[in-house]
């Protein structure tokens, strides 16, 4: 079955860079989305079709995707960055199934 | 301002039935593809369902097929969800969301299936 791989925690300090991995054997054939949500709130996309950045996100985040692993980074975490982070992605290779990564939560301290 | 408010979620019994609502303003609803999408208490994020603008396309995640149905009426810009045979690991929030990119979200509607 179809599954996108996140691990469940990232620690940075204020101002280094954070990463974080989402891996899927499907990933090659269909775009990467990454949303982040606070405690409370609905998600918010930060980044569309692999590398794209919605308007209103902070230049400090940045996606990439390459074979099976895609990468959300953030350089120059802020406090205001610590959330949960999930990947997406799509299969339509026999029929429509929307897919979310487990989830990481981002802690900055 | 493009919004999405969801409700209609409660509490149910296990078994029971309820039918969620999404509200769409600020743009031409008839022209996107809509998605619920859920997540338990301290859980994750899952899709449940996509519906084309025209309903001509309609999927479910495994686990609701044949329980939940999903529905719009484009000229009341409303997005559903009838969701029968209700089961405990339905709870959740119910969020609904417009595509392709999943760009805005509605803030949720509390579903609690319990006895």
């Amino acid at each position: 079955s179809y599954e996108l791989t996140q691990p469940p925690s990232v620690s940075v300090s204020p101002g280094q860079t954070a990463t974080i991995a989402c891996s899927g054997d499907a990933l090659p054939k269909s775009y990467v989305y990454w949303f982040q949500q606070k405690s409370g709130q609905a998600p918010v996309l930060v980044i569309f079709e692999d590398t794209k950045r919605p308007s209103g996100i902070p230049e400090r985040f940045s996606g990439s995707s390459s074979g099976t692993l895609a990468t959300l980074t953030i350089s120059g975490a802020q406090l205001e960055d610590e959330a949960d982070y999930y990947c997406y992605s799509t299969d339509r290779s026999t029929t429509h199934r929307e897919f979310f990564g487990g989830g990481t939560k981002l802690t900055v301290l | 301002e493009v919004q999405l408010v969801e409700s209609g979620g409660a509490l149910v019994q296990p078994g029971g039935s309820l039918r969620l609502s999404c509200a769409a303003s600020g743009f031409t609803f008839s022209s996107y593809s809509m998605d619920w999408v859920r997540q338990a208490p301290g859980k994750g994020l899952e899709w449940v369902s996509y519906i084309t603008g025209s309903s001509n396309f309609i999927y479910y995640t495994d686990s609701v097929q044949g329980r939940f149905t999903v529905s719009r009426d484009n000229a009341k810009n409303s997005l559903y969800l009838q969701m029968n045979n209700l089961r405990v690991e339905d709870t959740a929030m119910y969020f609904c969301v417009r595509l392709p990119d999943l760009d805005y979200w509605g803030q949720g509607t509390l579903v609690t299936v319990s006895s």
